[in-house]
């Protein structure tokens, strides 16, 4: 199957410190790229859905100033918390859907943040 | 009110017994509806995918059922192994917001004991 891979898979920075996480699509291209966060036994909540070579689409809620996503390739996407404030420790996963309209979405590992 | 309830919210059963997890929806239309594995500190991984006309949809010791008038469905495991001890999440993807567009259970938390 598809593999989607993240990294790093645990950070822990300061806060006021902005961290990058990186998610490729390894063995196929994605088109659209999505991140989630999900907090300890909550669902995966959608951040924000990222189209290769456009601006990321955020949802309600969700600051597109402090969570930049940049889809620069078909097969990698940065979400990068910036001003990273301890209420922001939370495990992020991203996932990444193939072309020709597949109902595939194929989820990586998972980042796990800790803002101290 | 969540538009995708699972119940139970866990569950302990012994290793080779059979189990059966629901999921309660009430996004209207749908494209389709997944259920996922995750295990801890994991992401996802899918097990099942059924669209609105599906009833039915195997996978190994996986089944999935959907029942689209009572907008119910089911995942039964069959003869359970120590390694499906994970939260298992069903996900409804309506046809508004594109065929990506995902919502996600709360999940039921599994544990399986020897």
């Amino acid at each position: 199957g598809a593999v989607v891979s993240q990294h790093p898979s645990w950070v822990i920075c300061k806060s006021g410190t902005s961290v990058k996480i990186e998610c490729r699509s390894l063995d196929f291209q994605a088109t659209t790229m999505f991140w989630y966060r999900q907090f300890p036994k909550q669902s995966l909540m959608l951040m924000a859905t990222s189209n290769e070579g456009s601006k990321a689409t955020y949802e309600q809620g969700v600051e597109k100033d402090k969570f930049l996503i940049n889809h620069a390739s078909l097969t990698l996407s940065t979400l990068t918390v910036t001003s990273a404030h301890p209420e922001d420790s939370s495990f992020y996963i991203c996932s990444a859907a193939g072309t020709s309209g597949s109902l595939e979405q194929y989820f990586g590992p998972g980042t796990r943040l800790t803002v101290t | 009110k969540n538009q995708v309830e699972q119940s139970p919210q866990s569950l302990i059963i012994l290793e080779g017994k059979n189990c059966t997890l629901q999921c309660n929806y009430t996004v209207s239309p749908f494209s389709n509806l997944r259920w996922y594995k995750q295990d801890t500190g994991r992401g996802p991984v899918s097990l099942t995918i059924m669209t609105f006309s599906e009833n039915t949809k195997s996978n190994g010791r996986y089944t999935a059922t959907l029942d689209a008038d009572t907008k119910q469905s089911s995942l039964h495991i069959t003869a359970s192994q120590l390694s499906d001890s994970a939260s298992y999440i069903c996900v409804v993807s309506p046809i508004s917001g594109g065929y990506n567009k995902l919502i996600f259970g709360a999940g039921t938390r599994l544990a399986v004991h020897p």
